[in-house]
């Protein structure tokens, strides 16, 4: 079965760049989407078709996806921020997730 | 706007059967493209798809899972449903259901809020 593969944690200061990557086999050639999930809320998609932001989705959310890796990228990261990111894709008539990665603000 | 909420059971006993429902508000559940689709996530732990349904009736399963769970749609109430047969405690879960398609193409857009099921005897 297709996998996706997240580094666990990722730190990050106040107004840096944070980049949370997916990892999966030829992902390049498929759509990346990515979810934002906070404490003890719902997913919220910030970012579709690869690049694609949603409407009410800041513009310091930004993504692309070539290759292997698909990268959700954070401009300006704010304390908001901090949440567990999915990346997830369509394969073989399956939804697959990625494991997650947790964005911490310092 | 569109709006989901499940709604069933937060309690079921080992080997029966887990029933969910998800209520579509401020849109009919049959227009646009979209599919509906069932998620689930254990505590601390990531999210799982288990599968979805178009209002044709076609769905789509996760194949872990596929030998197990059935999705129906019922248009006439703007609902669509999950079963999970023969459960164990790796069921408990917050389930999520979630619009899929349109503009985010195989991208799911709107969730609801989720609903804690334990499974526990």
């Amino acid at each position: 079965s297709y996998e996706l593969t997240q580094p666990p944690s990722v730190s990050v200061s106040p107004g840096q760049t944070a980049s949370i990557t997916c990892s999966g086999d030829k992902l390049g050639d498929k759509y990346a989407c990515w979810y934002q999930q906070k404490a003890g809320q719902s997913p919220v998609l910030v970012i579709y078709q690869d690049s694609k932001r949603p409407s009410g989705i800041p513009e310091r959310f930004s993504g692309s996806n070539s290759g292997n890796t698909a990268t959700l990228t954070i401009s300006g990261t704010q304390a908001m921020d901090e949440a567990d990111y999915y990346c997830q894709a369509w394969d073989s008539s399956t939804v697959v997730f990625g494991t997650g990665t947790k964005v911490t603000v310092l | 706007q569109v709006q989901l909420q499940e709604s069933g059971p937060g309690l079921v006993k080992p080997s029966q059967t887990l029933s969910l429902t998800c209520t579509v508000s401020g849109g009919s559940i049959s227009s646009g493209s979209y599919y509906w689709s069932w998620i689930r996530q254990p505590a601390g732990k990531g999210l799982e798809w288990i599968g979805r349904i178009y209002t044709s009736g076609s769905t789509n399963y996760n194949p872990s899972l596929k030998s197990r769970v059935t999705i129906s749609v019922d248009t006439s109430k703007n609902q669509f449903s999950l079963k999970l047969s023969s459960v164990t405690a790796a069921d408990t879960a917050v389930y999520y259901c979630a619009r899929m398609g349109g503009i985010a193409d195989y991208a799911m857009d709107v969730w609801g809020q989720g609903t804690t099921v334990t499974v526990s005897s």
